[in-house]
């Protein structure tokens, strides 16, 4: 069965520091990947999406970035953290092509830039 | 572009009652895919139900079911026989397929508690 990582679960950061959140999906080959934010109390807002190895597309400019070294690693990174960074950040896998294909959810992880 | 739509920011209801939770959506497309996911407070979203457009009958998982209206574009949620863990934020969701990559559009979603 697939399975999907994120790591670390909770990270407090000061202001200026950088970011890397990372994950991993088991199970599955060649998966889309997705990067989620959710603030306090709203909905999910996309981030970033991969269909592939080194394929990134970004939906908001930010100062985050996105990488994919492997296929089943999906990395999200900053280089100088904001007060509106803070979040929970939340990653995503679904199958590609045609279909009703879900998108299955890591656990997340809980971001505060203080 | 493709907007979701939940306008009931919260609801309520009694263990063992019915509650139905309203999405909407604006699409121009005539293919395409809705879910609902609830997120418990353990933030965890779970995929709860599905609907594919080009389908007439609306999906049904146990004590979960939509009514899904494609010319009215509504896509609404009933829980049947609601439990203490039915407890959750519920996204509705919307699946767009452009550029290669299908790409989920989220409502702002529906606090649900559910009293004992």
């Amino acid at each position: 069965s697939q399975t999907i990582h994120q790591w670390p679960a909770t990270l407090v950061q000061p202001v200026g520091s950088p970011l890397s959140l990372e994950c991993t999906v088991e199970g599955t080959s060649n998966p889309n990947l997705y990067w989620y934010r959710q603030a306090a109390g709203r909905g999910l807002q996309l981030l970033f999406y991969s269909v592939g190895i080194g394929q990134i597309s970004s939906e908001v400019p930010q100062n985050l970035s996105a990488s994919r070294p492997q296929d089943r690693q999906f990395i999200l990174s900053s280089k100088k953290l904001l007060l509106s960074d803070s979040g929970f950040y939340l990653c995503a896998w679904s199958v590609g092509g045609a279909g009703a294909y879900e998108q299955y959810f890591g656990p997340g992880t809980r971001l505060t830039v203080t | 572009a493709q907007t979701v739509t939940q306008s009931q920011p919260e609801m309520s209801v009694q263990e063992a009652e019915t509650v139905t939770l309203s999405c909407t959506y604006d699409t121009s497309e005539s293919d395409y895919y809705l879910f609902w996911y609830k997120q418990p407070p353990s933030r965890q979203m779970i995929l709860v139900i599905r609907q594919e457009a080009y389908k007439q009958q609306n999906a049904t998982e146990n004590r979960f079911s939509v009514n899904f209206q494609k010319a009215a574009k509504s896509f609404s949620l009933k829980i049947s026989d609601s439990q203490l863990g039915d407890a959750a934020m519920y996204f509705c969701a919307y699946r767009s397929y452009w550029g290669g990559s299908e790409k989920l559009v989220f409502g702002k979603g529906t606090k649900l508690t559910v009293n004992p």
